[in-house]
């Protein structure tokens, strides 16, 4: 039972753009979500978190959205640059994560 | 170190044989987490400890897998009698605190690799 879902494995865009990274769940009990990023050879690293009484967080070029009716998230990356070429898990609550998205950002 | 760490870096092993895998947690984290993460997925949760107990270990696959952390700090993984779905990089995290259901931050280290032959 995958309680975090990331269901596109993977996503292309153009430097400059914006990255909109999507995350679903089941787990109406999750009181926050995080969303880490991960390079080759490297753990996971924090990005942003959001509680689950908030629907919106933005630090910097990084917001993450929240819709409890639809049990959804998603990460938004504006403008992206070629260094946030990375694999991008969603996590709820404090132990389970997505499956990840790889991230490709060109220049 | 300033950050979490984990010994060996890459392990290559024989089907049956016992490993241990190390991680030291950034000092003063009182909650430290062990996940294991297969090609293509995200990180599966295996046991978490508060201090020296095991608070949830409840993502442990079978009784080949044991963890401790009998100081608080430092942690070792063992498994044994090893399968070749074992093969897979264990991540080990910490946190300052994991009371109460806030948000606090996991620093993950740069996982062992471990490969079963």
């Amino acid at each position: 039972d995958q309680q975090v879902k990331q269901n596109s494995p993977s996503l292309s865009v153009q430097e400059g753009r914006i990255s909109i990274l999507n995350c679903d769940y089941t787990n109406s009990m999750f009181d926050y979500f995080l969303w880490y990023k991960k390079y080759p050879a490297e753990g996971p690293t924090f990005l942003i978190s959001i509680s689950s009484i908030k629907d919106k967080n933005e630090d910097g070029r990084f917001t993450v959205f929240l819709n409890k009716s639809a049990k959804h998230l998603s990460l938004h990356i504006v403008p992206s640059q070629p260094g946030d070429s990375a694999v991008y898990f969603c996590a709820g609550g404090k132990l389970t994560f997505g499956q990840g998205t790889i991230l490709t950002v060109h220049p | 170190g300033a950050g979490v760490s984990q010994t060996p870096s890459n392990k290559v092993t024989e089907k049956g044989k016992y490993v241990e895998l190390r991680c030291d947690p950034i000092s003063g984290h009182t909650a430290l987490y062990w996940y294991r993460q297969s090609l293509g997925q995200g990180p599966e949760f295996l046991i978490y400890f508060q201090g020296t107990g095991a608070a949830d270990d409840s993502g442990l696959p079978n009784d080949r897998f044991f963890a401790v952390r009998p100081e608080g700090s430092v942690s070792t993984l063992k498994i044994q009698r090893t399968e070749r779905g074992d093969s897979a990089v264990y991540l080990c995290a910490s946190s300052l605190d994991l009371a109460g259901g806030t948000h606090n931050e996991q620093f993950f280290g740069p996982g062992t690799r471990l490969t079963v032959l």
